[in-house]
């Protein structure tokens, strides 16, 4: 499994896009590149994920590098409510899912 | 609405007594999860099952015993073999294994404190 490289902390102003980047530089053809983020004493939730390409869903977009060994979540227009951990997790198939320390993203008003 | 529950939120018990923990899903995932996370720190992974009646250790299962005989359900026992049993347990669901990588679904875990 790739490892990760993500700060640990970063904050954002309420209304403005928060870019939160990930290093995965040893990361394998055949990895995708997957993102949570975990509130306050809930569970995590799945937010995108990608290959090669950028992506874009309703709750976020993703960059990924050309060479793949890096990403960029961006949320568009941070709430007070996108306060939370953020994992930025590669995987192949299979069942593991490493979660490691994430960044803690506070958005402040 | 689909997804996952975990039951109950929070939950005491005394050193040296077994408790299960309740994990339903009604997404028709095949695979489910079971994971811990102590304060501060990412989450580790303490069995998975791929299919009814099949489960498979993860990296801290000592302690832990799980069952799969619904689809449906994936409860956890912690045992009193389990050293270090507070922490708060994430249940997580995700289609078959076989055609991955899936996201996974979580539930809203269970808060677990033993004294």
């Amino acid at each position: 499994d790739a490892k990760t490289t993500q700060p640990p902390s970063m904050d954002c102003a309420e209304g403005r896009a928060a870019n939160l980047p990930c290093n995965h530089s040893t990361i394998s053809g055949n990895e995708y590149v997957y993102w949570y983020r975990q509130i306050h004493s809930q569970g995590p939730q799945y937010i995108i994920h990608g290959l090669k390409n950028n992506e874009t869903n309703e709750m976020a977009s993703l960059i990924i590098t050309e060479d793949r060994k890096s990403s960029t979540l961006i949320l568009p227009h941070a709430t007070l409510r996108d306060t939370a951990v953020y994992y930025c997790i590669p995987r192949a198939g299979g069942f593991k899912t490493i979660f490691g320390a994430g960044t803690r993203l506070f958005v402040k008003a | 609405d689909g997804g996952i529950t975990q039951s109950p939120k929070y939950l005491f018990r005394k050193e040296g007594q077994n408790v299960t923990l309740s994990c339903e899903q009604n997404l028709n995932h095949d695979a489910m999860y079971w994971y811990r996370q102590d304060p501060g720190q990412g989450l580790r992974l303490i069995y998975y099952s791929q299919i009814v009646n099949d489960f498979q250790k993860g990296d801290i299962a000592e302690g832990y015993s799980v069952s799969r005989e619904k689809k449906e359900s994936f409860p956890l026992t912690v045992t009193s073999a389990q050293k270090n049993p507070t922490a708060f347990y994430l249940c997580a669901s995700s289609s078959s294994l076989a055609e991955g990588p899936y996201e996974q679904y979580f539930g809203p875990g269970t808060r677990l404190t033993v004294t």
